[in-house]
Order: structure tokens, then sequence, then C-alpha cells
């Protein structure tokens, strides 16, 4: 089944650390995204990529970065990590389109100690 | 800005019986779309329904039910029939359509969730 995938589901790390998110798609879609969870706040988008050149910045980028290293690979980077970026993380992709419904992946559950 | 707000942050219904989850909205556009997702233990997030803006009839997937008020900027999760499986956290989300210039991007904007239970 063509799907959303991403590595780590779970991962601690510690303050400092360089940590990358992966997310791979197996549905020929051209859009991907990143968002992050956290209680009480939503899900908010970190970055989001219209194809292998187009990668721009969400409502909460600081302290992140992307990589689009191809079509159905799309990573988050944290350089230098922090406790406040403590959250679950979630990748998801679509269709271009007026109306593009999202899929998300399983998410990964990050935690900086 | 667009904002999303629910302002239940927890829910309670009975096996079998109706729940009525609330979201409101704040927007400038006239069409857009609204959505409700579901997020089970398993932190998968799963479209339960969507509503687009220009349709005036409310949307209906098997149990799950939609009143959208357009001019209140309401949208609200009506669930018939509750099941145990229904349990989860529910978001409310909004989005513009992606060509609709500026910087929509077709950026979901996600409401704070409102956790249901329900019981046996």
């Amino acid at each position: 089944d063509a799907d959303v995938t991403q590595t780590p589901r779970n991962r601690i790390t510690k303050t400092g650390k360089r940590i990358m998110l992966e997310c791979s798609q197996t549905k020929g879609h051209d859009r991907m995204y990143w968002y992050r969870q956290d209680p009480g706040l939503g899900l908010r988008l970190i970055y989001y990529s219209f194809d292998v050149k187009d990668i721009n910045k969400g409502e909460i980028s600081d302290g992140y970065s992307v990589s689009r290293q191809a079509q159905a690979k799309f990573s988050l980077s944290l350089e230098s990590a922090i406790p406040n970026q403590t959250a679950l993380y979630f990748c998801a992709t679509a269709l271009a389109g007026a109306y593009n419904e999202q899929f998300f992946g399983p998410g990964t559950r990050l935690t900086v100690l | 800005a667009q904002t999303v707000t629910q302002s239940q942050p927890e829910m309670s219904v009975q096996e079998a019986e109706t729940v009525t989850l609330s979201c409101t909205y704040d927007t400038s556009e006239s069409d857009y779309y609204l959505f409700w997702y579901k997020q089970p233990p398993s932190r998968q997030m799963i479209l339960v329904i969507r509503q687009e803006a220009y349709k005036q009839q409310n949307a209906t997937e098997n149990r799950f039910s939609v009143n959208f008020q357009k001019a209140a900027k309401s949208f609200s999760l009506k669930i018939s029939d509750s099941q145990l499986g229904d349990a989860a956290m529910y978001f409310c989300a909004y989005r513009i359509p992606s060509n609709a210039g500026g910087t929509s991007y077709g950026k979901l904007t996600f409401g704070q969730g409102t956790i249901l239970t329900v019981h046996p």
C-alpha cells in the first residue's frame, strides 16, 4: 500500500545533539510538510516543500532545517536540540491542487533531555 | 491570521450515545475547507470528515456528521451511536485552497484538540 513512513518512531536525545527525523512516501505526492504537536497547542507547521527545489519555512521554523533529497524523501534536522523541542513530529504529504488532502505519517516522539 | 479554537479540552460519552464536539474559527476568507481529524492512542492522524465552505449542506460520514454554521464560524462534530473505538483526541482544522495565492501553501491550522472518552 502507498504509505507515509517516519523514522525513528521514538527518540531520546540530549541537549546540544544533532538529530535528523526522516520521512518517506510511496504515494507519489509532490507536497510534503513537517508539523510538530504539543499538548494544548495542536499541530503547527515547521517547514513545507512543494517539490525538490521548493522549500519554505512554516510558522515555527527557528531551530530546524530540512532537506528534500528526492520527491519521496523529506528530512527534518535539529542542529542543536534543546528541551523545548520535545514534541511529537508529523510528516504529511499531499498532491498538488486547490484541494489537496494531507496524509500523515505515524509520527515521531522526540524527547530532548 | 486564521485561528481555530476548541473550547472543550475533554469530553466523555456513554457507549451508544451521541456526543458533540465544538469548534470555532476566525477567518476573513470566503472559500476554505474545514476538517475533523481523529488521533487514537496509536498517534496516527486520521481524517474523519471534511466540509467545503461553499457547500451549505452539512457533511456526513456514517456515524459522523457536522453542523457547519458559516456566519457564526462554527463547525461542530456529532458522533452518533458512540463506540469504544471512537475514544481519541479530535482535532478541528482549517485551510484555504492552496492556489489561493498569498502564503496559504495548503497549510492546515489546527485547534488545540478535544480528548474524547467513551464509557462502556
